[in-house]
């Protein structure tokens, strides 16, 4: 079935400084991968997803890219600023009539002052 | 807000007991997901609805059990509750069964002691 890696699993970056995190995942027909953020006891978030028929997509100090051959993707965020300390999940998914979202294991991202 | 609605916020129970958590997805979306959340962990994928229809299982314990209704809110079912069980669910909705995005609610913590 589809196997969604993340990594790393905590992050420490100095404010202002860029955060990557990175994931792979297993099933070559997945077609769709959203990025949520999850702060301390709250929903998870989309702050952005792309679709296979991109290789980026940015918005404002947030990117994701895709390399759909080595079946991986990563979240790009710059300036990192406190607001962006939280748990970042990524996901796959692909059409189909039983289609589920599975989410990579999550990154906890932490921004030091 | 998200639009979709989640009932109890919080529920405590004692273990062997029985519990049902409500979710109203939002408004025109058809697919209902429920995914399990413990205690600094991810997200684990449970099982997904569409109108009305299971569409796709994860990893949902037999204890466990869910619906989908006439009018799209669905209830997941928890018995025999143990003391592992205590965690975050939450439920989520998306316009159709397709890749497209999914709305998380805020959740129902479930504290069993």
């Amino acid at each position: 079935g589809e196997n969604v890696e993340q990594h790393p699993s905590t992050l420490s970056v100095q404010e202002g400084d860029s955060a990557v995190i990175k994931c792979t995942y297993s099933d070559s027909a997945s077609n769709y991968f959203p990025w949520y953020k999850q702060e301390l006891g709250k929903r998870p978030q989309l702050i952005i997803d792309i679709r296979s028929n991109v290789g980026e997509k940015k918005d404002q100090r947030i990117a994701v890219t895709l390399n759909k051959t080595a079946k991986h993707f990563s979240l790009h965020i710059t300036e990192t600023q406190p607001e962006d300390s939280a748990v970042y999940f990524c996901a796959a998914m692909k059409y189909s009539s039983a289609s589920k979202i599975i989410f990579g294991s999550g990154t906890r991202l932490s921004i030091r002052p | 807000d998200s639009g979709v609605t989640q009932t109890p916020k919080h529920l405590i129970t004692a273990t062997g007991q029985r519990v049902t958590l409500r979710c109203s997805p939002r408004s025109g979306d058809l697919s209902v997901y429920w995914y399990q959340q413990s205690l600094d962990q991810g997200l684990q994928f449970l099982i997904q609805y569409y109108n009305g229809e299971e569409r796709a299982k994860g990893n949902i314990l037999e204890r466990f059990s869910a619906q989908q209704f006439p009018d799209l809110h669905s209830e997941l079912n928890l018995s025999s509750l143990e003391l592992g069980d205590s965690a975050l669910y939450f439920c989520a909705s998306s316009l159709d069964r397709a890749a497209n995005t999914i709305y998380f609610g805020e959740g129902s913590w479930l504290t069993v002691v």
